[in-house]
């Protein structure tokens, strides 16, 4: 079974960091395009960021560059998302999503449940 | 960036009903548009790729139609399991953007 599971949320006051994972299962990790997207309490969805599948591509929402940074690791099947200096307006269930792709444009085909980020004092 | 407008915010249907969401981009993307389907406390699914292909498994009630800024996702026979909200979704640019949603009620 594909399998997308976050995990890494919780509560953290503003100016605080938090590191988000995802665990990876069922299919070839190595060879999609993971992203991640959040959605703020009673909002819609917000892209945040998506790293190609040997890390030499990375594209963030340019609202968020420098703050917070994709990775993965393909030996582990795992992604991860660090996000430093957080504010309140970052609270939000951030997902984490496999893209397939249709010549050269990526979509996204599995979605995990989420990992609840609360920045607050 | 590329905005992407839903309409409308939210409908309220009968089961059996046609029902049609819109989404217009605010320039052409070509048919790189895609629908997903979000129940509360769920992560969203993907219901269409490429402005008209269902993905393996979505109930054939669903389908997608348009081309460069003008989309439509239509479920022929709105059944219960189908209250939920609508997004759309393109993947014309790197910088991915999505609508604002479109809550599906029963009347």
């Amino acid at each position: 079974e594909v399998k997308l599971v976050e995990s890494g949320g919780g509560l953290v006051k503003p100016g605080g960091s938090l590191r988000l994972s995802c665990a990876a299962s069922g299919f070839t990790f190595s060879l999609y395009t993971m992203n991640w997207v959040r959605q703020a309490p009673g909002k819609g969805l917000e892209w945040v960021s998506s790293i190609s599948t040997t890390n030499a591509y990375v594209y963030s929402l340019d609202s968020l560059k420098g703050r917070f940074t994709i990775s993965r690791d393909n030996t582990k099947e795992s992604l991860d998302l660090q996000m430093n200096s957080l504010r309140a307006e970052d609270t939000a269930v951030y997902f984490c999503a496999r893209s397939e792709s249709a010549g050269g444009h990526y979509y996204m085909d599995v979605w995990g449940k989420g990992t609840t980020v609360t920045v607050s004092s | 960036d590329i905005q992407l407008t839903q309409s409308p915010s939210t409908l309220s249907a009968s089961v059996g009903d046609r029902v049609t969401i819109t989404c217009r981009a605010s320039q052409s993307i070509s048919s790189w548009l895609a629908w997903y389907q979000q129940k509360p406390g769920k992560g969203p699914k993907l219901l269409i790729y490429k402005a008209s292909s269902l993905e393996s498994g979505v109930p054939s009630r669903f389908s997608g139609s348009g081309s460069g800024t003008e989309f439509t996702l239509t479920i022929t026979s709105l059944q219960p399991d189908d209250i939920a909200t609508y997004y759309c979704q393109q993947y014309d640019s790197y910088s991915l953007t999505f609508g604002q949603g479109t809550k599906v009620e029963i009347k």
